[in-house]
């Protein structure tokens, strides 16, 4: 059973709109959600992070929403550039997991 | 620092052929992580260590596979004897955990493996 998961496999965005990949979760444990980025040929990359002790986290053109109510985390990148297309995977930590739990991840294609 | 380091990049063999990866963790740092990666399943953990010791193993597959830490710089994930099924991209990942939290995992570029 998938504890984090990213329901859309894929997104399309115009160049300099807003993207919002967003990924659901269902252990309440959960407490530290991460947001790596990957791009073909490469390992994930860090990209930003959220504790539960809040909702937003702010870096630049990327924000991390939590909404722990609802078992829901969103990243939003504002404006969206085309270098922002890769694979971006949602993954969470916290309770007696002592790893990551990542989902399948979303690619975003941003279009020219 | 050179990052995490994974060999081969690219390994293809024949199925019943004992596949070898290597990982070199960012030096410093007190975990290691192997991962592998399919379209059916995403990025799932196989195994982790910590201070050299496996800590969570149950995402190894099946006894086919094994990890081992013999010190702080070096790791590998043999898979003997390989299957077709196993054909998947490999990513060995470091990270620093001082406390429960797991800090930030970093990720080695990862081993292509294609066995036929």
């Amino acid at each position: 059973d998938q504890q984090v998961k990213q329901n859309s496999p894929s997104l399309s965005v115009q160049e300099g709109r807003i993207s919002i990949l967003n990924c659901d979760y269902t252990n309440s444990m959960f407490d530290y959600f991460l947001w790596y980025k990957k791009y073909p040929a490469e390992g994930p990359t860090f990209l930003i992070s959220i504790s539960s002790i809040k909702d937003k986290n702010e870096d630049g053109r990327f924000t991390v929403f939590l909404n722990k109510s609802a078992k829901h985390l969103s990243l939003h990148i504002v404006p969206s550039q085309p270098g922002d297309s890769a694979v971006y995977f949602c993954a969470a930590v916290g309770g007696s997991q002592g790893n990551l739990i990542f989902g399948k991840g979303t690619k975003l294609s941003v279009k020219p | 620092d050179a990052g995490v380091i994974q060999s081969p990049r690219h390994e293809v063999t024949e199925m019943g052929q004992e596949v070898t990866l290597r990982c070199k963790p960012i030096s410093g740092h007190n975990s290691l992580f192997w991962y592998r990666q399919t379209m059916m399943r995403g990025l799932e953990l196989l195994i982790y260590f910590n201070n050299n010791v496996p800590i969570d193993d149950s995402g190894m597959p099946e006894d086919r596979f094994s990890a081992k830490m013999p010190n702080a710089s070096f790791s590998t994930l043999k898979i003997q004897p390989s299957e077709p099924r196993d054909s998947a991209v490999y990513f060995c990942a470091s990270s620093y955990i001082a406390s429960v939290y797991q800090e930030t995992q970093y990720f080695g570029p990862g081993t292509r493996l294609l066995v036929l």
